[in-house]
């Protein structure tokens, strides 16, 4: 079983939905969570960065952390074209290595 | 403008042959990063390092090398040990103690 794992989509909604992307991990310590977004032949790029639980809005972008569930999610509101990239869930258990387990990634395509 | 570089963009590798990859920050950061990326599974970790002189294996280490001579610096050398290398290689880098890793927009190796 992977420590992190994460539907690979793809995912098609129209322009203007509400996407909904999650990851759910099996290690109890992981801490910190993060989402990138990573465009074709780019590097990921960070959206949201959440230590422990609960959540963080920035924009049309919302972050959710249910530790007790070890659950969380990425939520776009009013999705854009611009939006279609590979979401990246990421997390680590210590600040001091800073060791990231990635989740696979989700394809996602906002159709105009 | 602050960031991190990565040469080349795009790299070829014959038979029996080592490349290195190149990899430079001007963000003042103490940690750097090498992950290998592949369809369908996400990041691996190969090295990492979090201070000058220093440096650690990390899950995928096997057929690579690194050197940390500067802080700004971290080469990944691709050897002829590593059957499989054709892949998109990320560095990353970040400050140490729980801060989230910034990405270059990656290195894609190819088998001649």
């Amino acid at each position: 079983q992977k420590e992190v794992e994460q539907d690979p989509g793809p995912l098609s909604v129209p322009e203007g939905a509400i996407v909904s992307l999650n990851c759910t991990y099996s290690n109890s310590a992981f801490q910190y969570f993060m989402w990138y977004r990573q465009y074709s032949r780019k590097g990921p790029e960070l959206l949201m960065y959440t230590y422990s639980s609960g959540n963080k809005e920035d924009g049309r972008f919302t972050a959710q952390v249910d530790k007790s569930s070890k659950y969380i999610s990425l939520f776009i509101r009013d999705s854009q074209p611009s939006d279609s990239a590979t979401y990246l869930c990421a997390m680590s258990a210590s600040g001091a290595t800073n060791k990231l387990i990635f989740g696979t990634g989700t394809l996602l395509a906002v159709q105009p | 403008d602050g960031g991190i570089t990565q040469s080349p963009k795009y790299l070829f590798r014959k038979e029996g042959q080592n490349v290195t990859l190149s990899c430079e920050q001007n963000l003042n950061h103490d940690a750097m990063y090498w992950y290998r990326q592949d369809p369908g599974q996400g990041l691996r970790l190969i090295y990492y390092s979090q201070i000058v002189n220093d440096f650690q294996k990390g899950d995928i280490a096997e057929g690579y090398s690194v050197s940390r001579e500067k802080k700004e610096s971290f080469p990944l050398t691709v050897t002829s040990a590593q059957k499989n290398p054709t892949a998109f290689y990320l560095c990353a880098s970040t400050h140490t103690g729980g801060q989230p890793q910034h990405f270059g927009d990656g290195t894609r190796l190819s088998i001649l």
